[in-house]
Formats: C-alpha cells, sequence, structure tokens
C-alpha cells in the first residue's frame, strides 16, 4: 500500500498567489515525521519544512507552512506568495519511528509551475 | 548547499560494467542512506548506515552494495549494470539522533546506463 498519496500531478499557480500542495499518508506508527522537499529542475533535493506526529502546531518556515491534519492524516504544504523560483517538483515524505531506521517513503510528486 | 557531497555528478557506462558512487555526510552526522530516484519507480530507499554499520535494507538489488567507512563517508556499489539501473542517486545524511532527524540530500550523481 502507498505510504504517501499525492494526488496532483501538476499545478499552476500565478506569481504572488499562494498554493497548496496536497499530501495524505497512511501509517499505524504513533510516532512519524513528515517532510517537504523541493527539487529544481537542476535536480537538488531540498527540505524545507518538517512536522512531528506529536507537534501540536503547525510547522512553519518562512513562506512554507504545512497544514497538519491528523485525524485525516493529511500533510498539506503550503506555500505563499508564489515566486518564480518557486517552480519545481515538490515531494512529500515520511519517516515512521518504530522501524528505528529512520528511512523516508516519498510520494509522487507534484509539480508547480509559477506563472509571472 | 546541504554540506552532503557526491561525485562523480554525472557517469555515463556501459550495461555489464561496474560502478562506484561516493558520498560524504555533512560534518557531524553518522547516518548515509542512500535513494535512487527513477522515472518508473520514483524516489525509492535503498539502504542506510550508521556510524559504519548496515542499519536498514530497502529496495536494492543483489547487484548492489554499499559501505560506510570508518571516516563515515560512503560508497554505493552498483555491478552488471542494466539499462534499467540508469537514474538518479542520492546519498542523504541525518544524525539518527533525534526525533527530527531530518535527511539532507546531497545533489546526486545521474548514472546512464547504454
Amino acid at each position: 500500500a502507498q505510504k504517501i498519496t499525492q494526488t496532483q500531478p501538476g499545478m499552476f499557480v500565478q506569481e504572488k498567489e499562494a498554493v497548496t500542495l496536497d499530501c495524505t499518508y497512511d501509517t499505524s506508527d504513533p510516532s512519524y515525521g513528515l517532510f517537504w522537499y523541493k527539487q529544481p529542475s537542476s535536480g537538488e533535493m531540498i527540505f524545507l519544512i518538517y512536522q512531528g506526529s506529536y507537534d501540536q502546531q503547525n510547522a512553519t518556515e518562512g513562506r512554507y507552512s504545512l497544514n497538519f491534519q491528523k485525524a485525516r492524516k493529511s500533510a498539506n504544504l503550503v506555500i505563499s506568495a508564489s515566486q518564480l523560483g518557486d517552480s519545481a517538483m515538490y515531494f512529500c515524505a515520511m519517516r515512521e519511528d518504530m522501524t528505528n531506521d529512520y528511512k523516508l517513503s516519498f510520494g509522487a510528486g507534484t509539480t508547480v509551475t509559477v506563472r509571472a | 548547499d546541504s554540506g552532503v557531497t557526491q561525485t562523480p555528478k554525472h557517469l555515463i557506462t556501459a550495461t555489464g560494467q561496474r560502478v562506484t558512487l561516493r558520498c560524504s555526510p555533512r560534518s557531524g552526522d553518522l547516518s548515509v542512506y542512500w535513494y535512487q530516484q527513477s522515472l518508473d519507480q520514483g524516489l525509492q530507499f535503498l539502504i542506510q548506515y550508521y556510524n559504519g554499520e548496515e542499519r536498514a535494507k530497502g529496495n536494492i538489488l543483489e547487484r548492489f552494495s554499499a559501505q560506510q567507512f570508518p571516516d563515515l563517508h560512503s560508497e554505493l556499489n552498483l555491478s552488471s549494470l542494466e539499462l534499467g539501473d540508469s537514474a538518479l542517486y542520492f546519498c542523504a545524511s541525518g544524525d539518527s539522533g533525534s526525533t527530527t532527524d531530518t535527511q539532507y540530500f546531497g545533489p546526486g550523481t545521474r548514472l546512464t546506463v547504454l
């Protein structure tokens, strides 16, 4: 079964607008971490934001925020005030702590294209 | 810059050959993870080393092997290469000592098997 589901293969957003990228996850582990990474066309994977399963507040990092809805098992990424440099592939990933190895399971990714 | 280095950046080789990919983790990180990114499989975890010891194995083929050396750098060895092994191979490092344990990725090695 897929651990991470990203249902939006591609999205277009206007510069300066906000965009929400969907991510749902599947785990029975009570302790886990959720991550978002950005992969520009150059190929590197850039860490954006982290949310722990026991965190009471939604994580924020600059223009990135994570809308964590534990009961729904969703961890959507919100990018505010989009910039042309935000055009990239975005991956949601999960680490399940019960495994004790901290490996990440990734979704298929969402391509974001920011229009001027 | 994540602080994780990988060499080479690009590698072109022929079927049946063997290659070695190298990774140096961020200073202070004890864990190294290897991932493969391909068009059909997406991002897949291959193997993890922690302080020189293998800790976890994922979807790693028997033709592939890895090790982590005393200075904590790691090498991923791919042998009897097939066309389907063409992919972007990432190394990531983390400290595995905290509940956040963010994995920071290197720039990747793009392997093309002809």
